[in-house]
């Protein structure tokens, strides 16, 4: 099984920041990873695929990057509608495996 | 639009069954993916399960394995969980979710709003 280690858990920003989450796996899994943005009392949303591409309609500010084992998300010139948990995934094999989460906390 | 509504969740007994539905609308159903995915209360999120368009192939998570049965009706665009030998750790909320394309798993990219299991005497 693939282990995610996101970090870190909790974060606070200022409207304007640049605020990064890692996701770091046990083992390679090529660019196979997605991320999701969950705000609260909703259903996440997929925001990247294949690690660096941004999904349709997800605004520019969001980009992914990393390969093999060290993945990153990062936030530029943060909003505060950006305020949620973010979850990396990895599907490189099976079972599917979550990151424990980043709650991202706008001044 | 893409629609996911779940429904058939509820509180039951430790050891007890359930069978989640999911109805999906707005897009070719047996040409996709399906996933249940779940969040316990306050905690991260889990992949439970997922099955291909045509249903050849269906996956579990360990946790689930050998008490979790995911099928699906192609022909009335519904997606199942059936659940037994429930237990405490089980409570969450389950989501119905889409993925990409018919092969592809974890592409999760429309999710429904989640039905609330509780586990607990």
């Amino acid at each position: 099984e693939t282990t995610l280690a996101q970090s870190p858990a909790f974060m606070s920003a200022t409207p304007g920041d640049k605020v990064s989450i890692s996701c770091k796996a046990s083992q390679d899994i090529d660019d196979d990873v997605n991320w999701f943005q969950q705000k609260p009392g909703e259903a996440p949303t997929f925001i990247i695929q294949e690690a660096t591409t941004l999904v349709p309609g997800i605004p520019r500010r969001f980009s992914g990057s990393g390969y093999g084992t060290d993945f990153t998300l990062t936030i530029d010139n943060i909003e505060s509608e950006d305020a949620a948990y973010y979850f990396c995934l990895q599907h490189d094999n099976f079972p599917l495996t979550f990151g424990g989460g980043t709650k991202v906390e706008i001044k | 639009e893409v629609q996911l509504l779940e429904s058939g969740g509820g509180l039951v007994q430790p050891g007890g069954s359930l069978r989640l539905s999911c109805a999906a609308s707005g897009f070719f159903f047996s040409n996709y993916a399906m996933s249940w995915v779940r969040q316990a209360p306050g905690k991260g999120l889990e992949w439970v399960s997922s099955i291909n368009g045509d249903a050849i192939n269906t996956y579990y998570a360990d946790s689930v394995k050998g008490r979790f049965t995911m099928s699906r009706d192609n022909s009335k665009n519904m997606l199942y969980l059936q659940m037994n030998s429930l237990r405490a750790e089980d409570t969450a909320v389950y989501y119905c979710v889409k993925d990409q394309s018919g092969y592809s798993f974890g592409y999760f990219d429309s999710w429904g709003q989640g039905t609330l299991v509780t586990v607990s005497s």
